[in-house]
């Protein structure tokens, strides 16, 4: 079954970018029908989409992050990638990458574990 | 954006107990709602897709209905294992939204 495995530094100094990687496996990111996405939780608060991708590059943004965010795919080494720019205290959260299945409302069916990310000097 | 409440926050039941959550978008999102299962230290895990559509795999304790503004999730007979966090979710226009949450322990 497929799944996926959050990747990328736990601590990014303020200021800097936030970079993640989502690695899918037993499945292929070029699957027609999905969208591939981000998503965050702060520590002991709610969820928080960032935005999704589709395998052939067209992307769909939180108007929240959209100036700071970007969401690629990579074909050749089936990965989608986060990059989060000019960071501060408020990004530190827990990210998941997740399949959304737009067939199906949208619904999220797989996610990888999460990763901590923590904003710090 | 679409904002999404939940109520209640949290609940104290027993195994056994029926549990309904209920859950309001503050827009009409016709029946593009989700419901999910959240775990300390564990990722989300979906229920219920398109208000009423049990995800493969999920016990059919698990029910959700509504459509509109208004939704459920019910659990028939609280087990165990579902002592947990279960969050809404819209999907019916970008940006996502999700409700806060509801936690649900041991009475």
């Amino acid at each position: 079954q497929v799944q996926l495995q959050e990747s990328g530094p736990g601590l990014v100094k303020p200021s800097e970018t936030l970079s993640l990687t989502c690695t899918v496996s037993g499945g292929s990111v070029s699957s027609v029908g999905y969208y591939w996405s981000w998503f965050r939780q702060p520590p002991g608060k709610g969820l928080e989409w960032i935005g999704y991708i589709y395998y052939s590059g067209s992307t769909n943004y939180n108007p929240s992050l959209k100036s700071r965010v970007s969401i690629s795919v990579d074909t050749s080494k089936n990965q989608f990638s986060l990059k989060l720019s000019s960071v501060t205290a408020a990004d530190t959260a827990v990210y998941y990458c997740a399949r959304d299945f737009p067939h199906n409302a949208h619904g999220l069916d797989v996610w990888g574990q999460g990763t901590t990310v923590t904003v710090s000097s | 954006d679409i904002q999404m409440t939940q109520s209640p926050s949290s609940l104290s039941a027993s195994v056994g107990d029926r549990v309904t959550i209920t859950c309001r978008a503050s827009q009409t999102i016709s029946n593009y709602l989700n419901w999910y299962q959240q775990k300390p230290g564990k990722a989300p895990k979906l229920l219920i897709y398109a208000a009423s559509s049990l995800q493969s795999g999920v016990p059919s304790r698990f029910s959700g209905g509504g459509s509109g503004t208004d939704f459920t999730l019910t659990i028939s007979s609280l087990q165990p294992e579902d002592f947990a966090t279960y969050y809404c979710q819209q999907s019916y226009t970008a940006p996502f939204t999700f409700g806060p949450g509801t936690k649900v322990d041991i009475k």
